[in-house]
């Protein structure tokens, strides 16, 4: 166990649709990290947070946002769903921002139908 | 479980055996690399780090080697149990206006047969 977790484990939607992810650093943790893990694409990162802050932005569609709460929690919404949006999401945490180590949590699975 | 990638190298090795798993890189500033191993169904999970002001590094029953030069990371992975079985990545980290975000290597799956 990471110590950060993501929910929901599962979700299915349809195309058009808006979800929202939500994941809890490990405690401790300012750094906030968001993935995206399909089959033919790999990890990809999307967006990083540090104590609130967006800090770094990757390959994020703009049908995407994130934020991070004051809490440290962080929640990524995906709207206008797609069939290509299907995928794993990871939520990873860090103490913060420099060359540590990464925590994941378990993920979730979008299922766009 | 769930897959993370069907056209994944693979890498089948005997119970016992050590294991090799190599990964390029691509960036030369990277200053700072990761091994992660994701079993099927869980979220990567940290196996060991190197900086690259070292060449190796070694953990428990794990060693990696950083050639700089050729831009070129192993991992070793010493008598290998089922319990390795899972997919590997190797992730670099540049600098980025203070972020250090990893790029994710493709993997390699290992497969250990008892």
């Amino acid at each position: 166990d990471s110590g950060v977790t993501q929910t929901p484990k599962h979700l299915i939607t349809a195309t058009g649709q808006r979800v929202t992810l939500r994941c809890s650093p490990r405690s401790g943790d300012l750094s906030v990290y968001w993935y995206q893990q399909s089959l033919d694409q790999g990890l990809q990162f999307l967006i990083h947070y540090y104590n609130g802050e967006e800090r770094a932005k990757g390959n994020i569609l703009e049908r995407f946002s994130a934020q991070q709460f004051p809490d440290l929690h962080s929640e990524l919404n995906l709207s206008s769903l797609e069939l290509g949006d299907s995928a794993l999401y990871f939520c990873a945490s860090s103490v913060d921002t420099g060359k540590n180590e990464q925590f994941f949590g378990p993920g979730t699975r979008l299922t766009v139908l | 479980g769930e897959s993370v990638g069907l056209h994944l190298p693979t890498l089948s090795v005997q119970e016992g055996d050590n294991s090799i798993i190599n990964c390029a890189y691509s960036n030369s500033a990277s200053d700072y690399f990761i091994w992660y191993k994701q079993e099927s169904g869980k979220g990567p999970q940290f196996i060991i780090d190197i900086r690259s002001n070292m060449d190796k590094r070694q953990g428990q029953r794990v060693t990696v080697l950083l050639n700089k030069t050729v831009k070129h990371l192993s991992l070793q992975i010493a008598a290998t149990q089922p319990g390795d079985s899972a997919v590997y990545f190797c992730a670099e980290n540049p600098t980025s206006g203070g972020s250090y975000i990893p790029t994710f290597g493709r993997g390699t799956s290992l497969i250990v047969h008892p």
